[in-house]
């Protein structure tokens, strides 16, 4: 069975800090993909990064990067110097084979002037 | 980038009645969409899978004669929540899919039954 896990409920941190949501995950297929969304109070899904299983190469967009460590099953991302824009919920998604997208619980982003 | 509308963005029923939510692909052609909901601070949950012509294969523990789906063309899905309740407030999000399996999100519909 495929699982995403967001241990994280909620984090609060004061802005300028950086903070690592994580994300670890579990499935039997090879051929998988990880994906990153922002869902400010609005309610609409932000995309932020798509990872194939096969790409295990660190990204850096902006003040976002992302650890992506198969070993671990992980996908964790991480903020530098936060912002209070940066106050959402994130969530992390998997998908493999049958298009469905398997989401975590989401973590809750707040950053405090 | 692929872009997915919702109409309306919120709607509020009196109980009992049903309520229509339209989901369309803009610029690209989506055999499939899928159809969420999210109850406040809980993640999204899948519904239903919708596939263009087809009848829509639902979630375990989903009624599909309270949530009828209806994928007429390949830009547009239709979920109609028949029969609401107070406990079916929540937000629906679609998303549709492209061939090689991506989905694109539409803005999500709030629904509160009074």
């Amino acid at each position: 069975a495929q699982k995403v896990t967001q241990a994280q409920t909620e984090i609060s941190v004061v802005e300028k800090e950086d903070v690592t949501l994580d994300c670890v995950y579990e499935t039997r297929d090879t051929t998988y993909y990880l994906f990153w969304y922002k869902q400010p109070p609005s309610g609409e899904l932000v995309f932020l990064i798509r990872r194939n299983s096969f790409d295990e190469q660190n990204e850096i967009s902006g003040r976002y990067s992302w650890n992506f460590q198969k070993s671990t099953s992980s996908f964790n991302f991480t903020i530098t110097a936060s912002q209070v824009v940066d106050s959402a919920v994130y969530f992390c998604a998997l998908t493999s084979g049958t298009y469905k997208y398997i989401f975590g619980t989401g973590t809750r982003l707040k950053v405090l002037a | 980038g692929a872009v997915v509308s919702q109409h309306p963005s919120r709607v509020i029923c009196k109980s009992g009645t049903s309520v229509k939510i339209e989901c369309r692909s803009l610029d690209f052609q989506a055999t499939t969409m899928f159809w969420y909901r999210q109850f406040p601070k809980q993640s999204l949950m899948l519904m239903a899978t919708s596939n263009e012509g087809s009848k829509a294969t639902y979630e375990q523990g989903v009624e599909k004669d309270k949530f009828l789906i209806n994928h007429a063309s390949l830009t547009l899905s239709t979920l109609t929540v028949t029969s609401a309740h107070p406990e079916d407030s929540s937000f629906y999000i679609c998303s549709a899919s492209t061939s090689w399996g991506e989905q694109f999100f539409g803005p999500g519909t709030r629904l509160t039954v009074l």
